[in-house]
């Protein structure tokens, strides 16, 4: 199915292990974004890529890395990953200013 | 002062009520505007683009006021697969890229 596809779907992590979320999508969007969601705080922007390499931090970006591969994917590293980094994570690709996201079914992270 | 600010929640509706959502965004230079639907545990989806004439879509009415930095989402009859979380959702342009920014979500309860 066309679309944005993230994995892992779960994932649980000790404190301090690292891990890459893998984000890929076959819309052929320039533009693709990590969000993170958690209870109260909304969807907070962690990373984008306005096109095939570049990126650019958002609102929260400490403690993450990312990288895109190419114009399909878009991976979300954390290097030393902390309990406050739990929360559900997001990718997202973009057609343009005037459309909307289409976002992938995000991955639960836990971090223990 | 939040880029998106909504209404607090939850709104709790009996099926067949009107109900109307308000949103107000702080970035004058904003030219995108969306509303979204979340439903527990999943991706955001496009519920509907906001133009600044308003548009309609079926039950669902979304209107813009630039001037007061305001918009707005009313539902009609409300249906009780209407229960979600909506989002209102503007661009933010900068020389990166766009970037969406999300207003923490108003949640939204019909019962029979």
């Amino acid at each position: 199915n066309a679309g944005v596809t993230q994995t892992p779907k779960f994932q649980v992590l000790k404190t301090g292990q690292s891990m890459t979320l893998q984000c890929a999508q076959d819309m052929n969007h320039n533009s693709m974004y990590w969000y993170r969601q958690d209870p109260g705080m909304g969807l907070r922007l962690i990373y984008y890529s306005a096109s095939e390499g570049t990126t650019d931090k958002g609102e929260v970006p400490n403690g993450y890395n990312v990288s895109r591969l190419n114009k399909r994917e878009f991976s979300l590293r954390l290097e030393s990953a902390a309990p406050s980094q739990t929360s559900v994570y997001f990718c997202a690709s973009l057609k343009g200013r005037d459309y909307g996201y289409t976002f992938g079914s995000g991955t639960r992270l836990t971090v223990v | 002062r939040k880029e998106v600010e909504q209404d607090p929640g939850p709104f709790n509706v009996p099926e067949g009520a009107t109900v109307a959502f308000n949103c107000t965004y702080s970035n004058s230079a904003s030219q995108s505007f969306f509303w979204y639907r979340q439903d527990c545990r999943k991706e955001p989806k496009l519920l509907m683009s906001v133009y600044s004439s308003g548009n309609e879509d079926g039950r669902f009415t979304a209107q813009l006021n630039r001037a007061s930095q305001y918009i707005s989402l009313l539902i009609r009859d409300s249906k009780l697969s209407d229960s979600a979380t909506y989002l209102c959702v503007v661009n933010v342009l900068d020389q990166a890229g766009t970037a969406l920014i999300f207003g923490k979500g108003t949640t939204l309860s019909v019962s029979s």
